[in-house]
């Protein structure tokens, strides 16, 4: 079973529609999770840390659940500058003494 | 404020070649991370370095190294190149207590014949 797992996608969905995320990861011991998004042949870029507060920045949310070992990711009123591949990554530092473990990504398509 | 470089941007190497790829981190980052993004995939976790020492390895074999300076700057260096190395090596730095937030280059395209 692969550490994290994410749906490859591709998702298309109309600009300004809603469209959600979900990954699920293997390693009960991990203690950070983020989102990060890659544009095509790009570097990736820190999206936003997950809490299991949940938290929100903008039209973006991101939910965590450790019992389930399931994080999340809404964008709200997409955008098509929102077109990327949504990587979900999880280390188990807290600290971060340690490297990142990214999924596969979820590429994202949004339509005019 | 230069954020993380890597050189070269891309590499042609033959099987059986040695290859050396070099990353500078974003100022006053002082944690290296290495990184193999083959197409289709995330980054894979190759090393950590921190004070010029590995601190952590990932599913990586030894034909795998990499050294860290003492201005933090690093080099990945991959001996007995295979076909199967031909990926994205993405470089990623963090500061101190903090190497959960990395920020990457835009990284070294190296394709081995």
């Amino acid at each position: 079973r692969k550490e994290v797992e994410q749906d490859p996608g591709p998702f298309n969905v109309p600009e300004g529609a809603t469209v959600a995320f979900n990954c699920t990861y293997s390693n009960s011991a991990s203690q950070s999770f983020f989102w990060y998004r890659q544009d095509c042949r790009k570097e990736p870029k820190l999206l936003m840390s997950v809490y299991s507060s949940g938290n929100e920045d903008g039209r973006f949310t991101a939910q965590l659940n450790r019992a389930s070992q399931y994080i999340s990711l809404l964008i709200r009123d997409s955008k098509l500058s929102d077109s990327a591949t949504y990587l979900c990554v999880v280390s188990k530092s807290g600290g971060g003494a340690d490297g990142l473990t990214f999924g596969k990504g979820t590429h994202l398509i949004i339509q005019p | 404020d230069a954020g993380v470089t890597q050189s070269p941007t891309h590499l042609i190497k033959t099987r059986g070649q040695q290859v050396t790829l070099r990353c500078s981190p974003k100022s006053g980052h002082d944690t290296v991370s290495w990184y193999q993004q083959a197409l289709g995939q995330g980054p894979q976790f190759i090393f950590q370095y921190y004070e010029e020492e590995e601190r952590q390895r990932g599913n990586f074999p030894d034909r795998f190294s990499g050294h860290q300076f003492p201005n933090y700057s690093s080099e990945l260096n991959v001996n007995a190149l295979l076909l199967g190395d031909s990926a994205l090596y993405l470089c990623a730095s963090s500061g101190m207590g903090r190497a959960y937030e990395q920020y990457f280059g835009p990284g070294t395209r190296l394709t081995v014949t």
